[in-house]
């Protein structure tokens, strides 16, 4: 069975600029987490997508945003890059049968911004 | 909200020391809690989980955690350690807000296994 995938794997984009990054999660997986890892903060949680809902997010400003779309793939999209968003994204996804379940994490997308 | 806090940042130990590395999470009701570990270059993935009942957890590669109430710990334990243990390790909770559908984690720490 597939695990969770990403892409891309790494990217360089300078200040301003936008990103898009994707996830494909788990088959059968219906929510689908993004996660910010950047030095030394740990993971900061992002954004959460179910039934092609955006159910809660995290305390990130609004140019961070996304969508899933109905095969529950996802993409996260940054918008007027800072040099702190640089960090590696991670995505992860759920069974939805399994309250409070264990999350299936993606090796990730790693942002340089310049 | 229910949060997770890791005060050991990193830590460095030699091949069959054992390994103790510290968790604390506020009071938020029904508790559960993870560890992830993060190896160089690959995907975070479970060690353990502790939902209810014996409060001493086993996971996967020799692993295990505690839960003490009394204390709002669950520090991750392992025995002896071996190089391939060289890694980051997260502890996690549900988020409330999120109705424990998502997960808060702690800082990480940092494992480095010298040989």
């Amino acid at each position: 069975e597939a695990g969770v995938t990403q892409s891309p794997t790494h990217l360089i984009k300078t200040r301003g600029q936008q990103v898009t990054l994707r996830c494909s999660p788990i088959s059968g997986h219906t929510s689908v987490y993004w996660y910010q890892q950047a030095l030394g903060l740990g993971l900061q949680f992002l954004l959460w997508y179910d039934e092609g809902e955006e159910r809660n997010r995290g305390n990130f400003p609004p140019r961070f945003s996304g969508r899933q779309f109905p095969n529950y793939s996802s993409e996260l999209n940054v918008n007027a890059l800072e040099l702190e968003d640089s960090a590696l994204y991670l995505c992860a996804s759920r069974n939805p049968g399994i309250l409070t379940g264990e999350l299936f994490f993606g090796e990730g997308s790693r942002l340089t911004v310049l | 909200a229910q949060s997770v806090s890791q005060h050991n940042h990193h830590v460095i130990l030699s091949e069959a020391a054992s390994l103790e590395l510290g968790c604390n999470y506020s009071y938020g009701g029904t508790v559960n809690l993870f560890w992830y570990v993060q190896y160089p270059g690959q995907h975070l993935q479970l060690l353990l989980k502790y939902f209810s009942g014996d409060p001493l957890v086993k996971g996967i590669k020799g692993f295990e955690a505690e839960f003490i109430k009394s204390k709002f710990s669950f520090n991750l334990r392992k025995p002896s350690v071996q190089w391939s243990d060289t890694a980051e390790y997260f502890c996690a909770a549900p988020r409330e807000d999120t109705g424990r559908r998502a997960l808060t984690f702690g800082s990480g720490t940092r494992l480095q296994v010298q040989p």
